[in-house]
């Protein structure tokens, strides 16, 4: 059965300093791993993907993520946080098991405090 | 903004009745999506379509349905509404049936059932 833990329900963060966000996730294939933000009634928005290529990610606005097998990890991080990051963020994987539907973790709200 | 369209962006009905959701994919996606968000289940991946025929089925009700029109667009019934039925109802399209590409989101349509 595949699995995607976001370990952190909350985060806060200063403007300007780096932002981290962790996911977890089990898989019996080989997944491929997302992570979606979703401002404030506003619909999802990939941030960056993860399908078997490098494992250190680079997506938009900044973010990037390292895909770590050992350690069933794909946490999402950036240098140095914006005003604008603020919002939801979505941490999903997708396998063969599943059919290649997408399992959305419960999400991290990310807060930036100027 | 996305390209995706959904409508209504608001619909508020009584228990037991049934309502019908559209969307729109973005030009030229093949692939429709629809998701489920509410507070205590999450984001939950629905039923797929792809160029009209069902691909993929996520955590849907019997009571609900969908379909996807030769115009690519799709519609998702729910009826016999319930109170726990009351959620944000995403709609996401992708050029591909393959879940390892992008998926566009669009703004959801909020229903609550009272």
């Amino acid at each position: 059965a595949q699995s995607v833990t976001q370990l952190d329900s909350h985060v806060s963060v200063s403007e300007g300093t780096p932002v981290l966000l962790r996911c977890n996730y089990s898989s019996s294939y080989s997944p491929s791993l997302f992570w979606y933000v979703q401002h404030p009634n506003k619909g999802l928005q990939l941030l960056l993907k993860y399908t078997s290529a490098a494992t250190l990610v680079k997506g938009i606005n900044g973010f990037e993520a390292e895909f770590k097998k050992s350690e069933t990890s794909f946490h999402l991080t950036k240098p140095s946080a914006h005003m604008s990051d603020a919002a939801e963020y979505f941490c999903v994987v997708s396998d063969l098991g599943s059919g290649y539907a997408l399992n959305f973790g419960k999400g991290t709200s990310l807060l930036v405090t100027p | 903004d996305s390209g995706v369209t959904q409508t209504p962006k608001h619909l508020i009905t009584a228990t037991g009745q049934r309502v019908t959701l559209r969307c729109s994919p973005r030009s030229g996606d093949l692939s429709v999506y629809w998701y489920q968000q509410s507070l205590d289940q999450g984001l939950q991946f629905l039923i797929q379509y792809y160029n009209g025929e069902e691909r993929a089925k996520g955590n849907i009700l019997e009571r609900f349905s969908a379909q996807q029109f030769p115009d690519l667009h799709s519609e998702l019934n729910l009826s016999s509404l319930e109170l726990g039925d009351s959620a944000l109802y995403f709609c996401a399209s992708s050029v591909v049936a393959d879940n390892t590409y992008e998926q566009y989101f669009g703004p959801g349509t909020r229903l609550t059932v009272t």
